[in-house]
């Protein structure tokens, strides 16, 4: 079983340039998450879905775009990077009110 | 608003020393408990959760932890930890109806051999 699957595992941006961060699971889980990893400070909501076709803003939102695309994929977009934004990415899955799965990370560097 | 304290940022214990490690919550309603851990590298696994029940959680590892529901904590103990155990530990919380899971900032354990 492949989990959550996310891609790329590392990416370098240039301030200004924009990516898409991808996502999938194969659990058939109703819940997707977006987190943002930095030291310290523990995982950041940056936003999530409930359900397919929803998708709701998390604790830090600002300067992301997130698309449900199907029940499976749940894609994370930067429109214009920014030296912020430096962090590993985590996307995770779950069915409702149960634990999260998580997928292992993009590491991401903006310069 | 939610949010999760955890008050040892990094712990370093000899092998077969005994470990706590303090989690504690704000929240008033009814909440899930998790605690994930994370080895160098890797992404975050379930280590043990919280539900309902007995208080008293047993996980993998040999790792269990306690919830005193009035003082609002989920602390993870092990009685021995070993060299392997050192990771990053996050607790987490979950509001019932909301789902997605508030993490705390994490506590660095290094284990020496």
């Amino acid at each position: 079983n492949a989990g959550v699957t996310q891609t790329p595992k590392f990416q370098v941006l240039k301030t200004g340039q924009s990516m898409t961060l991808q996502c999938a699971q194969d659990m058939n889980h109703n819940s997707m998450y977006w987190y943002r990893q930095d030291p310290g400070m523990g995982l950041r909501l940056i936003y999530y879905s409930a359900s397919e076709g929803t998708t709701d803003k998390g604790e830090v939102p600002n300067g992301y775009n997130v698309s449900r695309l199907n029940k499976r994929e749940f894609s994370l977009r930067l429109e214009s990077a920014a030296p912020s934004q430096t962090s590993v990415y985590f996307c995770a899955s779950s069915l409702e009110n149960t634990e999260a799965f998580f997928g292992q990370g993009t590491r991401l560097t903006v310069v | 608003a939610q949010s999760v304290s955890q008050h040892n940022h990094h712990v370093i214990l000899s092998e077969a020393a005994s470990l706590e490690l303090g989690c504690n919550y704000s929240y008033g309603g009814t909440v899930n408990l998790f605690w994930y851990v994370q080895y160098p590298g890797q992404h975050l696994q379930l280590l043990l959760k919280y539900f309902s029940g007995d208080p008293l959680v047993k996980g993998i590892k040999g790792f269990e932890a306690e919830f005193i529901k009035s003082k609002f904590s989920f602390n993870l103990r092990k009685p021995s930890v070993q060299w392997s155990d050192t990771a990053e530990y996050f607790c987490a919380v979950q509001d019932t109806g909301r789902r997605a899971l508030t993490f705390g900032s994490g506590t660095r354990l290094q284990v020496q051999p």
